[in-house]
């Protein structure tokens, strides 16, 4: 079975720049997640999605960052413009079906790590 | 919502015993989370453990949940350098549909 797979896997921009990252989730898992890495730190939720709606996007900065899942399947995450304090490992996770609560694992991508000057 | 402490470093000798602990404030958790980091990887679950347990063995692993006092830990039995990664304890967050992550135990073995 093929795991979550992310792209790029590092990337390097200017402050102000724009960037996205890509995932593909494993193969019939209906949620899909983002999560940020600061180094040091455990994974912050940036956004849940459902199939191709938003399950909780609370902790996204949807100043800059914005994140689509068309045909609940690939999905984009996107910084615009980037920041300093953005540096960091953003990674993708998917489930089968979304509930933590009740032992459904999620499997993460190898992330894409990011790096702001 | 749910907070996970751990402590940030640990160190043994290959062979020996590794234990590492978390705690966290939820107690309605339902279930709690080990997962491993190796380094530029992603994570992946090592285990888990429903909350109306107290222990878990899974070959080299033991996870022990004391609910009394919010506390989970994980044993590595004879542990070897592949062992060497970051540990991260999780439990559900908001709603139960998502997981809170502490900051991660660092392993070093040495050899």
């Amino acid at each position: 079975e093929a795991g979550v797979a992310q792209s790029p896997r590092y990337k390097i921009i200017e402050k102000r720049q724009s960037v996205a990252f890509w995932c593909n989730p494993i193969s019939g898992h209906a949620t899909l997640y983002w999560y940020q890495q600061i180094l040091g730190q455990g994974p912050k939720l940036l956004i849940q999605f459902q199939n191709n709606g938003v399950v909780d996007d609370s902790q996204l900065p949807k100043d800059r960052f914005s994140a689509e899942r068309l045909k609940g399947v690939d999905s984009t995450l996107k910084i615009q413009p980037a920041k300093l304090e953005d540096s960091a490992v953003y990674l993708c996770a998917s489930s089968l079906a979304g509930l933590a609560g009740a032992g459904d694992e999620q499997f993460f991508g190898p992330g894409t790590r990011l790096t702001v000057l | 919502g749910e907070d996970v402490e751990q402590s940030l470093f640990l160190s043994v000798r290959e062979g020996d015993s590794s234990v590492i602990n978390c705690t966290y404030t939820d107690s309605s958790s339902t279930y709690l989370y080990w997962y491993k980091q190796e380094p530029g990887a992603g994570l992946q679950l090592l285990t888990y453990i429903f909350s109306n347990m107290d222990m878990k063995q899974d070959q080299r692993l033991t996870v022990l949940l004391n609910k009394k006092d919010k506390h989970l830990s994980l044993r590595i039995a004879d542990t070897q350098t592949g062992d060497s990664a970051i540990y991260f304890c999780a439990g559900p967050g908001a709603g139960s549909y998502q997981l809170t992550f502490g900051k991660g135990t660092k392993l070093s073995v040495i050899p």
